[in-house]
C-alpha cells in the first residue's frame, strides 16, 4: 500500500500555462507538507497543512497555491508557469498534530518547464 | 539567517567500515534533529530523530549524536555496505519550522 502518493510522476508544461499537482496520504496523518528540491538537490519546505489549516508559507510566489480539501489530501497548483519552477516537488506527511516530526514522503513529481 | 552545513558534496568509504557524516548548524536552537536517506529519483525515507536533550541514538547499524554546544550532528553507519550507498539529508525541527542541509552523497565501495 502506497503510504503518501502524488500524480503526476512527471510534468513537462510549457512557460505561461497552469498547472496541478496531486497529493494523498493514507497514513491518517493530520499535518502534510509541499517541498520544492531545486537542480542543486536543496530541499526547501513550501507549505505545511494542519487539519486542512495553513501553518507555513513560506517566501513562495502566490503563483503557488496549495488546496486542501481534507486531511488526506493536500493539491499544489501552479499558475504562469516560469522557467525557475522547473524542480522536483515532493509531497510529505507527518503526525501527531502540530509540530514537525518525521516526515512520509511521496516520490516527487518531476516538473519541467520549457 | 539559519544555515545547515553537511560536511562534504560526497563520501567514499571502504566496505565494512565506518562511514561519519556530519551535519553543523549555525544561528538555530532545533528541538531535534532528523536523519533521512535518499535515493536516486526518491523522495527522502526517515532514517532517525533525535531530540536536543538527547546525546545519542541508536538504530541497528546507525548511530546518531547531537551536540547543541558544538551545533553539531554526527551520524554513524557501521560495517557499511554497498547498499548504504545514497545521499544523506540532515534537518533541524522547531515547532512548525523545519530546514533541511543539501546531503552527503556517500559511496560504500565493494
Amino acid at each position: 500500500d502506497t503510504a503518501v502518493s502524488q500524480t503526476p510522476k512527471y510534468l513537462v508544461t510549457q512557460m505561461g500555462n497552469d498547472k496541478s499537482i496531486k497529493c494523498e496520504q493514507n497514513l491518517g496523518h493530520d499535518t502534510m507538507y509541499w517541498y520544492k528540491q531545486d537542480s542543486k538537490k536543496f530541499l526547501k519546505i513550501m507549505f505545511s497543512y494542519n487539519n486542512k489549516e495553513l501553518i507555513i508559507n513560506e517566501t513562495v510566489p502566490n503563483r503557488f497555491s496549495p488546496k486542501s480539501p481534507d486531511k488526506a489530501h493536500l493539491n499544489l497548483h501552479i499558475n504562469s508557469l516560469e522557467l525557475g519552477d522547473s524542480a522536483v516537488y515532493f509531497c510529505a506527511s507527518s503526525s501527531p498534530g502540530r509540530g514537525v516530526y518525521e516526515q512520509y514522503f511521496g516520490p516527487g513529481t518531476r516538473l519541467t518547464v520549457t | 539567517s539559519q544555515k545547515i552545513e553537511q560536511n562534504s558534496e560526497a563520501l567514499n568509504i571502504q566496505e565494512g567500515k565506518t562511514a561519519t557524516l556530519t551535519c553543523n548548524y549555525t544561528n538555530y536552537s532545533p528541538a531535534y534533529l532528523q536523519w533521512y536517506r535518499q535515493d536516486p529519483g526518491r523522495g527522502p525515507v526517515f532514517l532517525l530523530l533525535i531530540r536536543e536533550n538527547e546525546k545519542e541514538k541508536r538504530k541497528e547499524r546507525l548511530k546518531v549524536t547531537f551536540d547543541t554546544t558544538l551545533k553539531q550532528s554526527l551520524f554513524h553507519i557501521t560495517a557499511s555496505q554497498p547498499a548504504d550507498s545514497a545521499t544523506y539529508l540532515c534537518a533541524l525541527a522547531r515547532d512548525d519550522k523545519i530546514i533541511f542541509g543539501k546531503g552527503t552523497r556517500l559511496h560504500i565501495l565493494p
